[in-house]
């Protein structure tokens, strides 16, 4: 059964530093998200993506955040500078068609900002 | 109440028993998904259900769908200590929208 795949499966950085958290979605879907998760909270959208640009995004997702899908099958989040409430996990998911919005998620990346 | 709201928020049962969650959301959904998430870990992915179904199984798992309630139940038959974690609902914001709304989770734990 195909799946969303997510790499590094735990990523520890310091604070300041860029982060870049990569995705393989599905390999027919066209929607991509990421997501995250702050320990013990719940987990929180902060964009979508397609056709190359950003559908969507929350408030959470300022300008330290950036995404890209650099080639045919990568789906990136970049956080700019790291501060340490960054700290969380973060989830990529993907759908086929808007629509009908079924998200299949990765199985996240946890992030540690010292 | 926010979209995807599960209750109870936890829940403490012996092995052996059944597990019942129940999620209600606020607008209409063309699908609803339950997750699974252990302590500190992924979310693994446990079932999705469509609006038009009312009812879906997976193994030891029964989804239920009451579109009319918007409200969804899991049920967790013969609970083994592995199945301790949190259950989260899930469902679209939106019939036509991006985002994906999570509930704050049921977290089970299942004593031996």
């Amino acid at each position: 059964e195909p799946e969303v795949t997510q790499t590094p499966s735990h990523q520890v950085t310091q604070m300041g530093q860029e982060v870049i958290l990569r995705c393989v979605p599905i390999s027919n879907h066209l929607y991509f998200y990421w997501y995250r998760q702050i320990l013990g909270q719940k987990v929180e959208f902060l964009v979508s993506f397609y056709n190359n640009e950003i559908s969507e995004k929350s408030e959470i997702f300022d300008d330290q955040f950036s995404v890209e899908r650099p080639d045919g099958s990568n789906f990136t989040l970049k956080i700019r500078s790291t501060k340490l409430e960054d700290s969380a996990m973060y989830f990529c998911a993907s759908s086929e068609v808007k629509g009908r919005n079924e998200q299949f998620f990765g199985p996240g990346t946890r992030l540690t900002v010292l | 109440s926010q979209q995807g709201e599960e209750d109870p928020q936890a829940l403490s049962i012996q092995e052996g028993e059944n597990a019942t969650m129940n999620c209600s959301y606020k607008t209409s959904i063309n699908n609803l998904q339950w997750y699974r998430q252990n302590s500190g870990r992924g979310l693994v992915h446990l079932i999705l259900i469509r609006s038009n179904e009312r009812e879906k199984h997976s193994g030891r798992l029964r989804v239920t769908l009451d579109t009319s309630k918007k409200s969804s139940s899991l049920l967790i038959t013969a609970s083994r200590a592995a199945d301790t974690a949190s259950y989260f609902c899930a469902a679209p914001e939106n019939t036509g929208g991006f985002k994906t709304i999570f509930g704050a989770g049921t977290r089970l734990f299942v004593k031996a």
